[in-house]
């Protein structure tokens, strides 16, 4: 069967600091990858998504990266965290049938 | 592009009384709809889906869930709650056509089940 895999799950960092959240999927090969945040009140916010290695499409500007380094590895980064970067961050993955699967999410706060 | 809302952000019902969480989406293509249950610190399980057919479907937990195209809706009900059922209830939809890879969530209802 297949499973996802997030870590780590909680991190706090300070403000300026790097990030590197990866996501593995298993039992399962070519999955459409997706990074969503979560933030209190505005619900999941799509963020990246990946249908192929070295693939990422990226649905809102931000201070964040993407990338799909194999078919079943996706990592969220970024080069200096800002505030606003806190919130929980969730990791999914799909192929047919079309609903998404997740991951057990990762609770980041920025200090 | 596809939206979703969810007309309410919280929910409060007393144990065992039915429920109604409502959800309309936006779409101009035809659409897969979904139901997910967010518990605290947790990721998203998947309650129900609709995909094609029948437009009631029925999910884990007792949830089911009625497609209403004229109405653009996919309210999910249940007709007695339990305490185990407080959390975080998401709606999203998904394009059905080739090639659509976006799955789109709306903010979410907080259902709050009372003793």
């Amino acid at each position: 069967s297949q499973t996802i895999h997030q870590w780590p799950a909680t991190l706090v960092q300070p403000v300026g600091s790097p990030l590197s959240l990866e996501c593995t999927v298993e039992g399962t090969s070519n999955p459409n990858l997706y990074w969503y945040r979560q933030a209190a009140g505005r619900g999941l916010q799509l963020l990246f998504y990946s249908v192929g290695i070295g693939q990422i499409s990226s649905e809102v500007p931000q201070n964040l990266s993407a990338s799909r380094p194999q078919d079943r590895q996706f990592i969220l980064s970024s080069k200096k965290l800002l505030l606003s970067d806190s919130g929980f961050y969730l990791c999914a993955w799909t192929i047919p049938p079309p609903e998404a699967f997740f991951g057990q999410g990762t609770r980041l706060t920025v200090v | 592009a596809q939206s979703v809302t969810q007309l309410d952000s919280q929910v409060p019902v007393f144990e065992e009384a039915p429920v109604e969480l409502r959800c309309n989406y936006s779409s101009s293509v035809s659409v897969y709809l979904f139901w997910y249950v967010q518990y605290p610190n947790q990721g998203l399980q998947l309650l129900l889906k609709y995909l094609s057919g029948s437009t009631l479907v029925k999910g884990i937990n007792g949830f089911e869930a009625e497609f209403n195209k004229s109405q653009t809706s996919f309210h999910l009900r249940k007709p007695s709650v339990h305490i185990s059922d407080t959390a975080e209830y998401f709606c999203a939809v998904r394009s059905s056509g080739a090639g659509s890879y976006q799955l789109i969530f709306g903010k979410g209802t907080k259902l709050s089940v009372i003793p």
